[in-house]
């Protein structure tokens, strides 16, 4: 799976918007961008994941660029509850049965929203 | 539909003893991994079970881990001969497999070893 690479740390006001970016320049055509998280103590969090296209859903919005080599995800009204570390993961989602594969957590970026 | 549940959510052992980890997946899921979170460290991949076959178990130490998911019950993570290295949180992951990968992460297993 490709290497992933992300800022340690970010802050963010309450109600903001907070813009994590991701590194993945080495990612491959058949290469998903899945992002997790996990708040203090607690299990990771899945959130989103994309292959080319902006992805949106209830939590967050994805935006890869066109080269695929970096992404972003958006929180768009940033809690104090987002506050976690949150993971960048590139690795291929595959749909054959009995093929799918383990998650490969860097060290994430540090999210603090503040009040 | 409940999550995916781990017990006990807090084990302590001495040196040398054994310890048991279950993992209950979310219902209809037949994919099981186990991570493991050092302290201040991030997570890492232990094992990759389905039904009664382990498919990868490249990140478990070679030695007094062992891991299984039966064809009944819960998938069992456990560790022999506990050493205070061993002290940390184990999570446990569910997917549906197929065409479905997002993973489900459990509350997780803090051992501690005294």
């Amino acid at each position: 799976d490709a290497k992933t690479t992300q800022p340690p740390s970010m802050d963010c006001a309450e109600g903001r918007a907070a813009n994590l970016p991701c590194n993945h320049s080495t990612i491959s055509g058949n290469e998903y961008v899945y992002w997790y998280r996990q708040i203090h103590s607690q299990g990771p969090q899945y959130i989103i994941h994309g292959l080319k296209n902006n992805e949106t859903n209830e939590m967050a919005s994805l935006i890869i660029t066109e080269d695929r080599k970096s992404s972003t995800l958006i929180l768009p009204h940033a809690t104090l509850r987002d506050t976690a570390v949150y993971y960048c993961i590139v690795r291929v989602a595959s749909i054959s049965s009995g093929s799918a594969r383990q998650l490969t957590f860097g060290s994430g970026t540090q999210l603090t929203v503040l009040p | 539909n409940a999550g995916v549940m781990q017990n006990p959510r807090h084990l302590v052992r001495r040196r040398g003893q054994e310890a048991r980890l279950r993992c209950s997946p979310m219902k209809g899921h037949s994919h099981v991994y186990w991570y493991r979170q050092l302290p201040e460290e991030g997570l890492k991949f232990m094992v990759y079970l389905q039904k009664e076959n382990i498919i990868d178990e490249s990140g478990m130490p070679k030695e007094r881990f062992s891991a299984e998911f039966p064809k009944e019950g819960p998938s069992i993570l456990r560790i022999q001969q506990v050493v205070r290295g061993d002290s940390a949180a184990y999570f446990c992951a569910s997917s549906p497999g197929l065409s479905y990968n997002e993973q489900f992460f459990g509350p997780g297993t803090r051992l501690t070893v005294l």
